[in-house]
């Protein structure tokens, strides 16, 4: 079974500054994509940035840059210039790249809460 | 941007009641998914749905737990009789097909059995 793990269950940052998150993951399978995603108190969880296993270049979006390491099972995601609306609860997502009707569910890790600074 | 709702945020029920939880998934979305987090541990898939019917289930989705789309717009997970251990934040997801990059998550429900 696939098993996504994140150990800093908190991590904080000064305003403007960067900051890293870290994931791994546990895996048999040679296609699959990872995630992270925000949930701010109270609302929804809604997707950062996606990562799928057989691109070899990391994603980015905007402030946000993955350092994915397939051989290592890593995934880890920099924030840059942090902001005050950063802060948030960060999930870290597995899922496999099937095409069926079945095996599509997410495989998340535990979460790291986000403090930004001011 | 459309979202995925879910109703209550927050529900309480003693144990051995029957509670259900509701969620309202995109509308154009085909494939309807039940989470949940207890609390500190990660968050687990329970159950995905399409039409009318589960897709897949996981080991907690035992025979406590159903799941219905009674119209159009709601799709709801129901709980038999509550136990202690199913306090936990639910979250409902849907995604436009079974294997769409992205599943769209609800705020959440914070079920406490008491």
């Amino acid at each position: 079974a696939q098993t996504v793990t994140q150990s800093q269950p908190e991590m904080s940052v000064q305003e403007a500054e960067t900051v890293t998150l870290s994931c791994t993951y546990d895996t048999s399978e040679s296609d699959y994509y990872l995630f992270w995603y925000k949930q701010p108190p109270s609302r929804q969880m809604i997707l950062v940035i996606r990562q799928e296993a057989y691109k070899q270049q990391n994603a980015t979006e905007n402030r946000f840059s993955v350092n994915f390491q397939k051989a290592a099972k890593s995934f880890s995601l920099k924030i840059s210039d942090s902001q005050l609306g950063d802060a948030a609860m960060y999930f870290c997502a597995y899922r496999s790249a099937g095409t069926s009707n079945t095996g599509n569910q997410f495989y998340f890790g535990t979460g790291t809460s986000l403090t930004v600074i001011p | 941007e459309p979202e995925v709702t879910q109703t209550p945020s927050h529900q309480v029920t003693q144990m051995g009641q029957e509670v259900i939880l509701r969620c309202v998934p995109i509308s154009n979305h085909l494939y309807f998914y039940w989470y949940r987090q207890i609390l500190g541990q990660k968050v687990e898939f329970l159950v995905s749905f399409y039409n009318n019917e589960i897709s897949e289930k996981s080991e907690i989705f035992d025979d406590q737990f159903s799941v219905e789309r009674p119209d159009g717009s709601n799709f709801t997970l129901k709980i038999r009789s509550t136990k202690l251990e199913d306090s936990a934040m639910y979250f409902c997801a849907s995604s436009e097909w079974a294997f769409a990059y992205e599943q769209y998550f609800g705020p959440g429900t914070r079920l406490t059995v008491t």
